[in-house]
């Protein structure tokens, strides 16, 4: 089976922009998460979503919103992009809700300027 | 809330030596156990994972036991290669995961 995918890899955006980001999961997973990745906090949960809903959601403003098509794929909107938003955005796909068993994709890594 | 915390790195390792990298947790109820390697510009591979106390995890040779009593998950390999240099994150699962900060993992030749 193919892995987990997103796109774009790298994105350079400046202060004020919004940006979209796509994941494709692993054919038959229906729960996709997405993770943001900083040098200072590590790894932090954004949100998840199955089967087209919300199910689960982190500690980030509103300015960091989701949705899931009916083929499972998500896409990640950043809107009103902030310095502080530079990071490495990684999308894992799992068979169920809640965190169980999740493969990672390779991740888009933003930069804002 | 849920936690982990994992030993700071970087840990710097001779080929063949023995590796521990120590991983505590707190958590509400059971959770899943995972550990996580993220190789240099790459995403998280899941190397292993336990879903209930006493369960050991292993694979590519690592191992990690699900101790409830002691509330830990320690990462453990007999004898790495320069090939398992990379960060590794402990991580919980209980509605979404949570991880550790990483511990960076350096081996020479």
């Amino acid at each position: 089976k193919a892995g987990v995918t997103q796109t774009p890899r790298y994105l350079i955006k400046t202060r004020g922009q919004q940006v979209t980001l796509s994941c494709s999961p692993i054919s038959g997973h229906r729960s996709v998460s997405w993770y943001q990745q900083t040098p200072g906090q590590g790894l932090q949960f954004l949100f998840e979503y199955f089967s087209e809903t919300q199910r689960n959601k982190g500690n980030f403003p509103g300015r960091f919103s989701g949705r899931q098509f009916s083929n499972s794929r998500s896409e990640m909107n950043v809107s009103t992009l902030e310095l502080g938003d530079s990071a490495l955005y990684l999308c894992a796909s799992g068979e169920t809700s809640g965190g169980e068993t999740q493969y990672f994709g390779p991740g888009t890594r933003l930069l804002v300027l | 809330g849920n936690s982990v915390t994992q030993m700071e790195g970087p840990v710097t390792l001779s080929e063949e030596a023995f590796l521990t990298i120590n991983c505590t947790y707190t958590a509400t109820g059971y959770p899943s156990l995972f550990w996580y390697v993220q190789y240099p510009g790459e995403g998280l591979q899941l190397l292993l994972k336990a879903t209930k106390a006493d369960d050991k995890g292993s694979n590519k040779g690592f191992e990690a036991t699900y101790r409830k009593e002691t509330t830990s998950f320690h990462l453990e390999k007999g004898s790495v290669q320069v090939s398992d240099s990379a960060v590794y994150f402990c991580a919980l699962s209980f509605y979404k995961l949570t991880f550790g900060k990483g511990t960076l993992l350096t081996v020479n030749p």
